[in-house]
Order: structure tokens, then C-alpha cells, then sequence
């Protein structure tokens, strides 16, 4: 069974900083997708970043980029230039890759609350 | 955009009732999942289906069933609820079978409190 990791429980960082979330995950698949979802406080969980184990290149989205270390297996999220819209619960996820006419489902980790300062 | 819309935002109900929590999506997705969340342990899949009348046991099925009758509607259902049960409660779905993308969209969350 696949497992995801987040050693951080709780993190802060300054208003405008880098700070980088940590994430490592158990497989024996070759072929996943790995996901980091956000969940500001009282609100809906969406999608930050998504990465397909195939690629090599990590993912970016605008302020958010991943450090996918397949090898490691390590999947860690940096914020850029962090502002206080990112506070919020971030969840690192790992989906195995179904073939079609599969089902999906992902496996969560723990969920580290991220909180940006003034 | 995806929409997933779920029944209540707060729902409080006392212990041996029968507790009907309802999920919509608007997107024609195959896939519909229901997620219980509590601090510390993270999202944890109580059951999914992957499509009408379909449904798979999660990792923590025992004291809940569902039922899909329509493709757009996923209810979770807790034949006797209990203190255990009081959680927040998550419904998701994503595209399915020979879709591009696998990115599940999530509802606002029910926060279930059992008395």
C-alpha cells in the first residue's frame, strides 16, 4: 500500500519569503501522479500543483514549483514571494496510475498548516 | 468550472440517528468520493464509485454506506450514528475512465457533530 509522509506539522514563514513544504511517499508503482491541494481556513480544497511521475521536469504554477525527486521519492512544494492568501492546510497526495477503465484514488498525507505572517 | 455542492455546511444530529449526507456535481465526472478529515490524521477515503450503482470500499468503510442512483449524486449514508462519526466530511469527484485530466474537485465539507 502506498503511503504519503509530511514530517512538518506546522510551518510559518514572513510575508513575501520562499518557504518549502516537505513530502515523501512509499510505492512500489513506476507509473503515479503526485498533487499538492490547499485548504485556506473554513474554505473549499482545491489544486495547487499536479506532477506525473514520467516527467522529469518539475511542475510550475506561477509562485508554486515542486522539487520531484523520483529516485528519493520526494515530492516538496516551494511558495514563493508567499502571501498571506497562503495560509492555509496544504496536503500532499499520490495517485497510482490507473489504466483505463480503472478507478482513481488518492492517498493523503497528514496535511501541514501553513501560516504566512504579516 | 466544476462544481460539487454538498448538502449541508453544518449538520448536528444525536447519537443511533440515521444521518443522510448528499453530494452534487455538475460536471458529468464518473468518479465521486467521500473523505472523512480529522486533525492529525489527515483525508481518509470511506468509500468511492466509479460510476452509477457502482461503489468501492475505502480504507475506513465500517459504519457508513452509500448509494449512487444518478451519475451526478453521491450520498453517504450512517445507518447509526455515533460520537466516532463526528468529523468533517468531504465529497470529491474527477473525471474517470479515458479522461485527460485526474484532478479531483472537492465540495465545501459537512462538519458532522454527533451528540
Amino acid at each position: 500500500a502506498q503511503t504519503v509522509t509530511q514530517s512538518q506539522p506546522e510551518m510559518s514563514v514572513q510575508e513575501a519569503e520562499t518557504v518549502t513544504l516537505s513530502c515523501t511517499y512509499d510505492t512500489s508503482e513506476n507509473n503515479y501522479y503526485l498533487f499538492w491541494y490547499k485548504q485556506p481556513p473554513s474554505r473549499q480544497m482545491i489544486l495547487v500543483i499536479r506532477q506525473e511521475a514520467y516527467k522529469q521536469q518539475n511542475a510550475t504554477e506561477n509562485r508554486f514549483s515542486v522539487n520531484f525527486q523520483k529516485a528519493a521519492k520526494s515530492f516538496s512544494l516551494k511558495i514563493s514571494d508567499s502571501q498571506l492568501g497562503d495560509t492555509a492546510m496544504y496536503f500532499c497526495a499520490f495517485m497510482k496510475h490507473v489504466p483505463q477503465g480503472g478507478s482513481e484514488k488518492l492517498v493523503f498525507g497528514k496535511g501541514t498548516k501553513l501560516t504566512v505572517n504579516p | 468550472d466544476v462544481k460539487v455542492t454538498q448538502s449541508s455546511r453544518y449538520l448536528v444530529k444525536r447519537t443511533g440517528e440515521k444521518v443522510f449526507l448528499e453530494c452534487v456535481q455538475d460536471m458529468d465526472h464518473e468518479n465521486m468520493f467521500w473523505y472523512r478529515q480529522d486533525p492529525g490524521l489527515g483525508l481518509r477515503l470511506i468509500y468511492f464509485s466509479y460510476d452509477v450503482k457502482m461503489k468501492e470500499k475505502g480504507d475506513i468503510p465500517e459504519g457508513y454506506s452509500v448509494s449512487r442512483e444518478k451519475k451526478e449524486r453521491f450520498s453517504l449514508i450512517l445507518e447509526s450514528a455515533s460520537t466516532n462519526q463526528t468529523s468533517m466530511y468531504l465529497c470529491a469527484s474527477s473525471p474517470g475512465r479515458g479522461r485527460v485530466t485526474d484532478t479531483q474537485y472537492f465540495g465545501p465539507g459537512t462538519r458532522l457533530t454527533v451528540l
